[in-house]
């Protein structure tokens, strides 16, 4: 199976500073790639996603970029706010269609 | 929005016994999922379901579980004999498509305690 792993498990920064996660993947086959915010207690939520044949896709303050030959991608928000603090878990789809999610990135925006 | 609905939103059981967890997908979708999501760990597959059976599961999905649709909007999951390591949140999710590309609408979930 697909295995996944993100980093970093946590990330700490200041309200306006910009975070990255990055998720690398093994299945070649993979050509999904969304990223899911999950707040305390809630459901996890797709928020951005991006498709093999696009490098980059942005929405506002976060955008997604895929590097294929490497097999990782990285979730990227700008000037982050409070309410971004979350659990971010990305979940490649590979051959058999299922997505695999990665351990989830818990990220702290301190006000 | 269109949501997906789950009931109930917790549930405590005692070891042994059964439960069925109950969740109403988005009306157009076609493809139904659930993951369970043990605390403070990542989100896990167990079974995806479409044109009323089973199309992939995971190897977490043993006999103890089974799902069904018993009508045109309800999709179940059902454990038999609950253990304590069956304590987690349950999402139930659903797509409009089945495969690469598509992202899912997950449903609040439902709280598991087997106590």
């Amino acid at each position: 199976g697909e295995n996944v792993e993100q980093h970093p498990s946590t990330l700490s920064v200041q309200e306006g500073d910009s975070a990255v996660i990055k998720c690398t993947y093994s299945d070649s086959a993979s050509n999904y790639f969304p990223w899911y915010k999950q707040e305390l207690g809630k459901r996890p939520q797709l928020i951005i996603d991006i498709r093999s044949n696009v490098g980059e896709k942005k929405d506002q303050r976060i955008a997604v970029t895929l590097n294929k030959t490497a097999k990782h991608f990285s979730l990227h928000i700008t000037e982050t706010q409070p309410e971004d603090s979350a659990v971010y878990f990305c979940a490649p789809q590979g051959g058999s269609y299922i997505p695999t999610f990665g351990r989830g990135t818990s990220l702290i925006v301190h006000p | 929005e269109p949501e997906v609905t789950q009931t109930p939103s917790h549930q405590v059981t005692q070891m042994g016994q059964e439960v069925i967890l109950r969740c109403v997908p988005i009306s157009n979708h076609l493809y139904f999922y659930w993951y369970r999501q043990i605390l403070g760990q990542k989100v896990e597959f167990l079974v995806s379901f479409y044109n009323n059976e089973i199309s992939e599961k995971s190897e977490i999905f043993d006999d103890q579980f089974s799902v069904e649709r018993p009508d045109g909007s309800n999709f179940t999951l059902k454990i038999r004999s609950t253990k304590l390591e069956d304590s987690a949140m349950y999402f139930c999710a659903s797509s409009s498509s089945f495969g690469p590309n598509y992202g899912y609408t997950f449903g609040s979930g439902t709280r598991l305690t087997v106590v």
